[in-house]
């Protein structure tokens, strides 16, 4: 099905280090939802992102929904141990409407 | 509260048996969805319902068979199913309100093996 270009796929990161993970599409959202997945557990909500242009924090993530609508960026600062995980971004165009998922980006960090 | 409670946890099934998954959410969300997972890879929408009605099916097979019996409870019927369909099934819910920044919660998930 339709997915989004996530980027990287994964990243082995030192503890401490910052993290950056982007997601671009072909089609403009309304939409862009960031979510952290441990291993058989489900996706949790990280940032919700609604205007273009906006920038938000939540701790040491800061996620931005690009001005053209169609891409958005996560960053984390001063990683820790527990930041890994698999990062997604999902797009969405309208409420109760397809979330389009990217592929994922699998988080790595060395204490 | 942002919590989805999908149960069971895990659940493993002969490919002969019928089972149900289960989610309720008590947060007064409208739209509730099933979503499939295999390992690393992205959630696989299944399908939506929105205001208890069926909005969105996927193209999903017959044998996955879902029912919203109210606005809080979220169903999954299971028969007949294919060793490939082992997966982590998800739960999530929205609150499909016009004029609200909508969002999803997902559940824990059931991690289902066909045997």
């Amino acid at each position: 099905g339709q997915q989004l270009n996530q980027s990287p796929q994964s990243m082995f990161i030192q503890e401490g280090e910052d993290v950056s993970m982007n997601c671009t599409s072909s089609s403009i959202f309304n939409t862009w939802l960031w979510y952290k997945q441990d291993p058989g557990e489900g996706p949790v909500l990280l940032i919700a992102l609604y205007k273009a242009g906006e920038l938000t924090s939540n701790g040491r993530l800061t996620a931005q929904f690009g001005i053209t609508r169609k891409d958005s960026f996560l960053n984390i600062s001063a990683s820790i141990p527990s930041d890994v995980g698999i990062y997604f971004c999902a797009g969405l165009r309208n409420q109760g409407g397809k979330l389009i998922f990217g592929q994922g980006t699998e988080l790595s960090v060395k204490p | 509260d942002t919590e989805v409670t999908q149960t069971p946890k895990h659940l493993v099934m002969g490919m002969t048996n019928k089972k149900s998954l289960k989610c309720e959410q008590h947060m007064g969300h409208r739209a509730m969805y099933w979503y499939k997972q295999k390992a690393k890879k992205p959630p696989e929408l299944m399908f939506v319902y929105s205001y208890e009605k069926l909005s969105i099916n996927e193209s999903v097979p017959s044998r996955f068979s879902p029912e919203c019996p109210n606005s809080s409870l979220l169903n999954l019927h299971l028969h007949a199913l294919q060793p490939e369909d082992s997966a982590l099934y998800l739960c999530a819910s929205s609150q499909f309100n016009r004029g609200t920044n909508e969002k999803l919660f997902f559940g824990s998930g059931t991690q289902l093996s066909v045997l």
